[in-house]
């Protein structure tokens, strides 16, 4: 069974520019979760879509937007760069919606901002 | 709100030592608990859950009870291994809230033959 896939594993913009991430679950996985991973702030949580609706949603600017698609795939768009913005990715899925069960991992993308 | 405080590391133990990483949280409600481990250069994966009080996880002779009268949810195992270098993260959900998970800052562990 494929885990959690996502895509480009590694990208370099630089300020103002915006980017899209992307994020294929676990077959059968309706919930996706986005976290940012940096050293100083650990794992935030970004948003939760289930069924292609934001259930959750934490405390990140509005330039940080998602969505889901009727297969369940996620993606994650941040508008307007900055450095701060540098930190890994990561995409979770889940089977279902009650938080009971375990989030599956992806390896992560590496945001760099120039 | 929702909050997991964990141990500060790094940890460095001898090989077949005891382990203990704290892991202590603030929640309302009935939230599950998890411990998730990274190995270096690679993602985060389950180590083990517990869904109510008193439940007790465990995985690769990791435990971990789930104590609701101290808000705990420690890490132990008998004997560590070289390949138990890793960063541990302790985390939970709220309940039936969704699958908002909250993560502690992680305790690195580095273990020494």
């Amino acid at each position: 069974k494929a885990g959690v896939t996502q895509t480009p594993r590694y990208l370099i913009k630089t300020r103002g520019q915006q980017v899209t991430l992307s994020c294929s679950p676990i077959s059968g996985h309706r919930s996706v979760s986005w976290y940012q991973q940096t050293p100083g702030q650990g794992l935030q949580f970004l948003f939760e879509y289930f069924s292609e609706t934001q259930r959750n949603k934490g405390n990140f600017p509005g330039r940080f937007s998602g969505r889901q698609f009727s297969n369940s795939r996620s993606e994650m768009n941040v508008s307007t760069l900055e450095l701060g913005d540098s930190a890994l990715y990561l995409c979770a899925s889940s089977l279902g919606p009650t938080g009971t069960e375990p989030q599956h991992f992806g390896d992560g993308t590496r945001l760099s901002i120039l | 709100g929702d909050s997991v405080t964990q141990m500060e590391g790094p940890v460095t133990l001898s090989e077949e030592a005891f382990l203990t990483i704290n892991c202590t949280y603030t929640a309302t409600g009935y939230p599950s608990l998890f411990w998730y481990v990274q190995y270096p250069g690679e993602g985060l994966q389950l180590l083990l859950k517990a869904t109510k009080a008193d439940d007790k996880g465990s995985n690769k002779g990791f435990e971990a009870t789930y104590r609701k009268e101290t808000t705990s949810f420690h890490l132990e195992k008998g004997s560590v291994q070289v390949s138990d270098s890793a960063v541990y993260f302790c985390a939970l959900t709220p309940g039936n809230t969704g699958n908002q998970f909250y993560f502690g800052t992680g305790t690195s562990l580095t273990v020494i033959p």
